[in-house]
């Protein structure tokens, strides 16, 4: 089984600041990473897939980079409705994976 | 619009039985796979099972292989998930999710907004 490991676990920022999340597999995933945002009491939202392509509708502000182990989900300047946990996922291998999640929280 | 409606869940007792239905709807429901997820209280997401669209195959988590099965009515544009053996690490939210593309190792892009299963006695 291949382990998404998120970095950090909780990022404390101002709307306005340029968030950056990250994600290691525990083996190469090539680009076949996903991100998800996900609000409290609501299901997960899909923002990128395969690394680096946005999903329908996503606000540019919203971008991913990365390949083999290390992805990188960066949010360029935050918006009060960015704040939320994010969750990277793989598609690889099976069975499929997420991470842990990452809080991005209002400081 | 693109839609997922789940339903079923409730309160069930340990070793006792549940089914869920996701309705889908606003898409050609025989085209996707059609993935599972659940999120325990408070915890992250834990894909379950997958079914193909002409349901030739599927997949599933080793903590619920053998007791879980998952099956779909194309005629009907529903999703179904059965829940055998239940056991109080099974209670969660339970998300029915389409597959973003034509590969079954896939993405989720349109999810529904969740169904309750609670196993306490």
């Amino acid at each position: 089984e291949i382990v998404l490991t998120q970095s950090p676990a909780t990022l404390s920022l101002s709307p306005g600041q340029r968030a950056t999340l990250s994600c290691r597999a525990s083996q190469s995933v090539s680009s076949y990473l996903a991100w998800y945002q996900q609000k409290p009491g609501q299901a997960p939202r899909l923002l990128i897939y395969d690394a680096s392509n946005r999903a329908t509708g996503i606000p540019v502000r919203f971008s991913g980079s990365g390949s083999g182990t290390d992805f990188t989900l960066t949010i360029s300047s935050l918006e009060p409705e960015d704040f939320a946990v994010y969750y990277c996922q793989q598609r690889s291998n099976w069975p499929l994976t997420f991470g842990g999640g990452a809080k991005v929280e209002i400081k | 619009q693109v839609q997922l409606v789940e339903s079923g869940g409730g309160v069930v007792q340990p070793g006792r039985s549940l089914r869920l239905s996701c309705a889908a709807s606003g898409f050609t429901f025989s085209d996707y796979g059609m993935h599972w997820v659940r999120q325990a209280p408070g915890k992250g997401l834990e894909w379950v099972a997958v079914i193909w669209s002409d349901e030739s195959n599927r997949k599933f988590a080793d903590s619920v292989k053998g007791r879980f099965t998952i099956s779909r009515d194309n005629s009907k544009n529903t999703l179904y998930l059965q829940l055998n053996s239940l056991r109080a690490e099974d209670t969660a939210v339970y998300y029915c999710a389409r597959g973003r593309g034509s590969d079954y190792l896939d993405a989720f892009d349109i999810w529904g907004q969740g169904t309750m299963v609670t196993v306490s006695s």
